[in-house]
């Protein structure tokens, strides 16, 4: 089974300042991760994904993500937050199995909605 | 570029009545996700399907159906309808070609009303 947790309900940044939105995960083998923003009244939109390689992923609109193995975290990250990054924003893991052959289902976290004050 | 079109955008039926969400997948995509969104709950998923054949299945009530179709759109059908399903069905779609590069993209969302 896979899971994801997002222990924070909403983070509030001053605009400017550097943002950090909490997500850990579990998985019976190595992960797939996502994020993915929502805005009101839209769907979601794909932020970034760690597949492999590199920890830090770097995706739209300036987030960035560090994937940490020993903590199954996967935090999204910003250096300077924007007024119209305010939205809601879910943390998305799948597992990948030996015999992975792609088109499982993503497993969500329960969002954190992030309020970016100007 | 193209994204995940869905129909209707919005729809209000009664209890027991049945409806009927659309899905157009992005272009060259041949894999089709259904998610249910409940108010203020994260996205839960349905069912999926590659190339016309349901690929995973999640929580999907026996009351729904779906299907994919030879022009890889899909269709969800959903049948004596209860107030609890109201929520946002989402649709995505990603081009399974290697597990690694896969990435669902999600369409704007079905806002089901039962009354």
């Amino acid at each position: 089974a896979q899971s994801v947790a997002q222990p924070e309900d909403q983070v509030n940044v001053a605009e400017g300042n550097p943002l950090t939105v909490k997500c850990t995960y579990s998985v019976s083998g190595n992960p797939y991760l996502f994020w993915y923003v929502q805005y009101p009244n839209r769907g979601l939109q794909f932020l970034l994904k760690y597949i492999t390689g590199d920890n830090l992923v770097k995706g739209s609109y300036g987030f960035e993500a560090e994937f940490n193995k020993s903590q199954t975290s996967f935090h999204l990250k910003k250096p300077s937050a924007l007024v119209s990054d305010s939205a809601l924003y879910f943390c998305a893991v799948r597992d990948r199995p030996p015999m992975d052959t792609g088109r499982r289902a993503l497993t969500f976290g329960s969002g954190t909605r992030l309020q970016v004050q100007p | 570029a193209a994204g995940v079109i869905q129909s209707p955008r919005h729809l209000i039926k009664e209890k027991r009545e049945t409806a009927t969400l659309k899905c157009y997948p992005i272009p060259r995509h041949d894999t089709v996700y259904w998610y249910q969104q409940g108010p203020g709950q994260d996205p839960q998923f349905l069912i999926s399907f590659y190339e016309k054949m349901q690929s995973d299945k999640g929580s999907i009530p026996d009351r729904f159906s779906a299907q994919q179709f030879s022009d890889y759109h899909s269709e969800l059908n959903m049948s004596s309808l209860e107030l609890g399903d109201s929520a946002l069905y989402f649709c995505a779609s990603s081009l399974g070609a290697s597990a690694s590069q896969e990435t669902q993209y999600f369409g704007p969302g079905t806002r089901l009303l039962v009354l």
